[in-house]
């Protein structure tokens, strides 16, 4: 499984877009990125997944450059209540397989 | 839209003594995913099932086992508890065979505490 490494801590702002980005390496072929977000005392929240180059929802961006080797969540125009834990994943889709979070990043907003 | 139930919501036991943690996967999700997460920790896998068969197994302890029935929904037993199985059990379920790719979506969580 690919290892991921994403700051362990990020400020900003109300308003502004917050750009999270996560390395992994040793990210293989058959492997997907996918981003979770988590409150505190609450199940981590799928917010996107992708492939390559860029996915697109209506809460965020998912950036990924040809090589793979690391992905750029985008927030735009954070508020409060995005202040949470952020986990970045990679691995296959394949039903029952584990995903396996590292040390995700802890947005911390403010007005 | 119809989400993951856990059940319960909390539960206090002390040493030694046994739990059982429910999940309801979402309506047609036939993958369910157990997690933990302890005080400041990030969530570790435990065990999933598809189609009723344990499909991948992480730190589960040999203390704690787990089963899905006919009907998806998953139970995982916790014997001789110990103070350090205090913690957050998430329960997560997908559908097995999706596209474009599969997703787990997380339950609210049990919250164990062990005295």
């Amino acid at each position: 499984l690919a290892k991921t490494t994403q700051p362990i801590s990020m400020d900003s702002y109300e308003g502004q877009e917050v750009n999270i980005t996560c390395s992994h390496n040793n990210i293989a072929t058959n492997d997907y990125i996918t981003w979770y977000q988590q409150f505190p005392s609450q199940g981590p929240r799928f917010i996107i997944q992708g492939y390559k180059t860029k996915v697109t929802n209506e809460v965020a961006s998912l950036f990924i450059p040809a090589d793979r080797k690391s992905s750029t969540l985008s927030l735009p125009r954070v508020s409060l209540s995005d202040t949470a834990v952020y986990y970045c994943l990679v691995g296959e889709r394949q039903a029952g397989t584990a995903l396996i979070f590292g040390k995700g990043t802890t947005l911390s907003v403010s007005s | 839209a119809a989400g993951v139930i856990q059940s319960p919501r909390h539960l206090i036991k002390e040493k030694r003594e046994t739990a059982t943690l429910k999940c309801y996967p979402i309506p047609r999700h036939d993958t369910v995913y157990w997690y933990q997460q302890g005080p400041g920790q990030d969530p570790q896998f435990l065990i999933s099932f598809y189609e009723k068969m344990q499909s991948d197994k992480g730190s589960i302890p040999d203390r704690f086992s787990a089963q899905q029935f006919s009907d998806y929904h998953s139970e995982l037993n916790m014997s001789s508890l110990e103070l350090g199985d205090s913690a957050l059990y998430f329960c997560a379920s997908s559908l097995g065979i999706s596209a474009p790719q599969e997703t787990q979506y997380f339950g609210p969580g049990t919250r164990l505490l062990v005295l």
